[in-house]
């Protein structure tokens, strides 16, 4: 059975760096194939992709927030880490982490998601 | 980046077809996949690969393709089908993206 779980703080303040962990199970990260992406959703809008990490390592940003955006690893225990700098209220979001299928491939399994407010 | 446009809404009736299309200019290069989202939940995919049904997926959901859009069809609309659906593609760089999402009303 895959899970997924976001972790991180619930509260930001303007120009903070923001850090968030997915740690996962059901999968490993070294299997050929087997990418972990995070993907976040502003309060009543759309889903927004933001970064994906592969099994050999490679990363894959979003165009429009590649500049604030690092995304890495760690296989042995498990998690993906993802760190946003120079938070600002409009990023105020729920932040999902998923396991994506192979490359250009499916987000099959999700968390629950990681509610997270930018704000002095 | 590139972008893929949905309805912002569309209603029907129980037991009527349910037909959200979503376009994009990429989209005949890469397959699109769909996800459904009730209130407070995490996005669940219900088509992969154009036309896929993920296991457990009920047979009412379908998907198709012609040219710069895809639809995704619910056929026998039930209330549990009430929700907001999202496609999603990526393009040759590796990088992805997600629909402006539709909202599904049961009369």
């Amino acid at each position: 059975q895959v899970t997924l779980r976001e972790s991180g703080p619930a509260l930001v303040k303007p120009t903070q760096t923001l850090t968030l962990t997915c740690t996962f199970s059901g999968f490993s990260l070294s299997t050929s194939g087997m990418c972990v992406s995070w993907i976040r959703q502003p309060p009543g809008k759309a889903l927004e992709w933001l970064a994906l990490i592969d099994w050999a390592d490679d990363k894959y940003y979003s165009t429009s927030l590649k500049t604030r955006l690092t995304i890495s690893k760690d296989t042995s225990k498990n998690q993906v880490v993802l760190t946003m700098t120079n938070m600002d209220p409009v990023d105020t979001a729920t932040y999902y982490c998923a396991r994506v299928l192979g490359s250009r491939g499916e987000f099959d399994s999700w968390g629950q998601g990681t509610l997270v407010t930018v704000s002095s | 980046s590139y972008e893929l446009t949905q309805p912002p809404s569309v209603s029907v009736s129980p037991g009527q077809t349910a037909r959200i299309t979503c376009s994009g200019d990429a989209l005949p290069k890469q397959y699109a996949y769909w996800y459904q989202q009730k209130p407070g939940q995490a996005p669940v995919l219900v088509i992969y690969k154009d036309n896929e049904r993920p296991s457990g997926i009920s047979e009412r959901f379908s998907g198709s393709r012609s040219g710069t859009t895809v639809t995704l069809t619910i056929s026998g609309v039930q209330a549990e089908d009430e929700a907001d659906y999202y496609c999603q593609s990526a393009d040759s760089s590796g990088t992805y993206v997600f629909g402006t999402g539709t909202k599904v009303t049961v009369l």
